[in-house]
């Protein structure tokens, strides 16, 4: 009865390769996000999207593609991974609109680019 | 823009002694919100608490207890009696009208219970 799922928990590749990282909710939210964290636990924002619609993209490389088939699913398409994208990728999911709302985060998927 | 600070990069404490961990805050909008969350060793971000903009009031729930300040834009956060299971990162995080309901999180503070 996981909430937030994310898939892989742990994904290991080479430099240049493209992978994805898929997230799913199950709580009935209407806005999806991405955030990384770094290796010194820095947490940023990377996309927003709500109701599958693109809100937020922090000025985020544009090999970093977010796809959302539906307002349950937000996967991560990475291209030409470089040693750089190593880190931490969270997804999260709130109910629509409002700031106050808690957002509640996957369990992380660890990418490490060799 | 916003900001949020945690000043304490790691903080170590011994079993039972109190600790205070520093959030500041930086926002131009008047309605916001602050949130706390702990990531334990294992990875996951959990959910402590949600205090808006126009509450001030502290809260207390168990150990833990919250201290928010609007004058000096500080929301602390203090754990009584502190047991090994605290020892996580705990972070401090934003969210304001002006930036699309996205969270904005403070670099974090690493807690160390030691027994």
């Amino acid at each position: 009865d996981t909430a937030v799922s994310q898939t892989p928990k742990y994904l290991v590749t080479q430099m240049g390769n493209d992978k994805s990282i898929k997230c799913e909710q199950n709580l009935g939210h209407d806005t999806m996000y991405w955030y990384k964290q770094d290796s010194k636990k820095f947490l940023k924002i990377m996309f927003s999207y709500n109701n599958k619609e693109l809100i937020i993209n922090e000025t985020v490389p544009n090999r970093f593609s977010p796809k959302s088939p539906d307002k349950a699913h937000l996967n991560l398409h990475i291209n030409s991974l470089e040693l750089g994208d190593s880190a931490v990728y969270f997804c999260a999911s709130s109910p629509a609109g409002a700031i106050y709302n808690e957002q509640f985060f996957g369990p992380g998927t660890r990418l490490t680019v060799l | 823009a916003q900001k949020v600070t945690q000043a304490q990069t790691e903080i170590s404490v011994v079993e039972k002694e109190d600790v205070t961990l520093d959030c500041v805050y930086e926002t131009r909008d008047t309605t916001y919100y602050l949130f706390w969350y702990k990531q334990p060793p294992s990875g996951e971000l959990v959910f402590l608490i949600r205090r808006n903009s126009f509450d001030e009031q502290n809260e207390i729930s168990g150990r833990y207890s919250w201290n928010f300040q609007k004058s000096t834009s500080s929301f602390n956060f203090t754990i009584t009696a502190s047991q090994v299971v605290d020892s996580a990162v705990y972070f401090c995080a934003l969210s304001a009208n002006n930036a699309g309901n996205m969270l904005t999180f403070g670099g974090g503070t690493r807690l160390m219970v030691k027994p």
